[in-house]
Formats: C-alpha cells, sequence, structure tokens
C-alpha cells in the first residue's frame, strides 16, 4: 500500500480557473510533508514544507494546507506557467527517508 | 551560485559493467540523497546520508551501493548494472534532515 497518493493524475485547467490538488498519507506519525514542483527534464524544485495539521504556507498563487490525513495545494488564478508536475512527499518520525507520491500533472491553458 | 552537480549527464552502458555516478554539492549540507525516477512509479528514494560516514537505505536499495566520505560528495554506485536499472537518476541534498531538498539536474542511464 503507497504511503502517499495523490489526486488527480492530471488536471488541466484554464488560465484563472483555480481548483487543488490532494496529498493523502497513511503513516504513524508525520515528521514533515513536502511539496516540490517539478518541471520536464529538471530536478524537482522545493515549494513549502508542512509540521502540523492546521499549518497554511502561501507563495505567489499556491497555498499548501495540511490535515491529519492530507495536504492540498491550492492554486488561485493559475497562469500558463504553473504548468508542471506537482510532488508531495512525507517523512515520519521513525527515520529519514522521503516518500514520495506519483504526482499530478498539471496543464494551465491560455 | 548554490547548486547540486551530478556526472555524467547521460551514460548508455551494457549489463554487468561496474559504474558510478557522482553527486556534489557546494550548500554544506549534511543530508544527501539518491532517487530514481521512473514512469508510472514517480520517485523513489534509493540511499540516504545524514553525514559523512552515515548512510542508510530507501525504498528501492537493491543493486545500488553508497558512499559519504566527504560532506560535498554522494557518489552512487552500480557494481553490476542490469538493465531494470535504466532510469532517471537524481541526487538531492539538505541542510535539515531531508527537509526543503535540492536536486540536481539529473542522470539518464540506459543499461542494455
Amino acid at each position: 500500500e503507497d504511503q502517499v497518493t495523490q489526486s488527480p493524475e492530471a488536471l488541466r485547467l484554464q488560465e484563472g480557473e483555480s481548483s487543488s490538488l490532494n496529498c493523502s498519507y497513511t503513516v504513524s506519525g508525520l515528521r514533515g510533508l513536502f511539496w516540490y514542483r517539478q518541471d520536464p527534464g529538471k530536478g524537482p524544485e522545493f515549494l513549502f514544507t508542512l509540521y502540523s495539521a492546521g499549518e497554511e504556507k502561501e507563495k505567489e498563487r499556491l497555498k499548501a494546507t495540511l490535515t491529519k490525513k492530507e495536504s492540498f495545494l491550492h492554486i488561485t488564478a493559475p497562469k500558463p506557467e504553473d504548468s508542471a508536475t506537482y510532488l508531495c512527499a512525507v517523512q515520519e518520525y521513525s527515520g529519514y527517508a522521503l516518500n514520495f507520491g506519483k504526482g499530478t500533472s498539471l496543464l494551465v491553458t491560455p | 551560485e548554490a547548486q547540486v552537480t551530478q556526472n555524467p549527464r547521460y551514460l548508455i552502458t551494457v549489463t554487468g559493467k561496474k559504474l558510478t555516478v557522482t553527486c556534489s554539492q557546494n550548500m554544506n549540507h549534511e543530508y544527501m540523497s539518491w532517487y530514481r525516477q521512473d514512469p508510472g512509479l514517480g520517485l523513489r528514494q534509493i540511499y540516504y546520508s545524514m553525514n559523512v560516514e552515515v548512510t542508510d537505505k530507501g525504498d528501492v536499495p537493491e543493486g545500488y551501493k553508497v558512499s559519504r566520505k566527504e560532506k560535498r560528495n554522494f557518489p552512487l554506485i552500480l557494481e553490476s548494472p542490469s538493465p531494470n536499472q535504466t532510469s532517471l537518476y537524481f541526487c538531492a541534498s539538505s541542510g535539515d534532515r531531508g527537509y526543503e531538498q535540492y536536486f540536481g539536474p539529473g542522470t539518464r542511464l540506459t543499461v542494455t
């Protein structure tokens, strides 16, 4: 069973059409949850770290939130340059390994 | 400029021929890690290192070796590569326990 499940697998939005990406996780004790952005052919780029339920972080048009079972990445009024794959990862208290979800591929059309 | 470098960027090799992919970071980070990325399987951690001489297995360590003799370098060794190790490999580093990782540009490996 996957520890980290991201949905949807792919999402197509019109420019300006807000939406949310979901990351659900099943770990016994969460040390941290991380969001990354990956452009085609490049390494992932760090976006946010969330530590505890109720926490929120914002950066430009992106806002990440965390509950006890899932995290959301809200994209407000997206632009074509927001097109990328968004990855979620978790780290448990039991160690320092990281477990990534399979990602959500976002396409924003003009 | 803060960066993680990997070499080579592209490599085609044959089954059984030992190879090393190098990874170096210039940020004095303690945590370094190797991942492989495959279509449909996502990004999976191979090994990570919390500091010099300290390494630990990730999700998919079989067929790989690592060493951490210096803080800045974390090479990935495939002693007898097989076709199922054909993949895109990323090295990453972090200043704090794996949080906020900086990723390298990737190494595309093909084993025939």
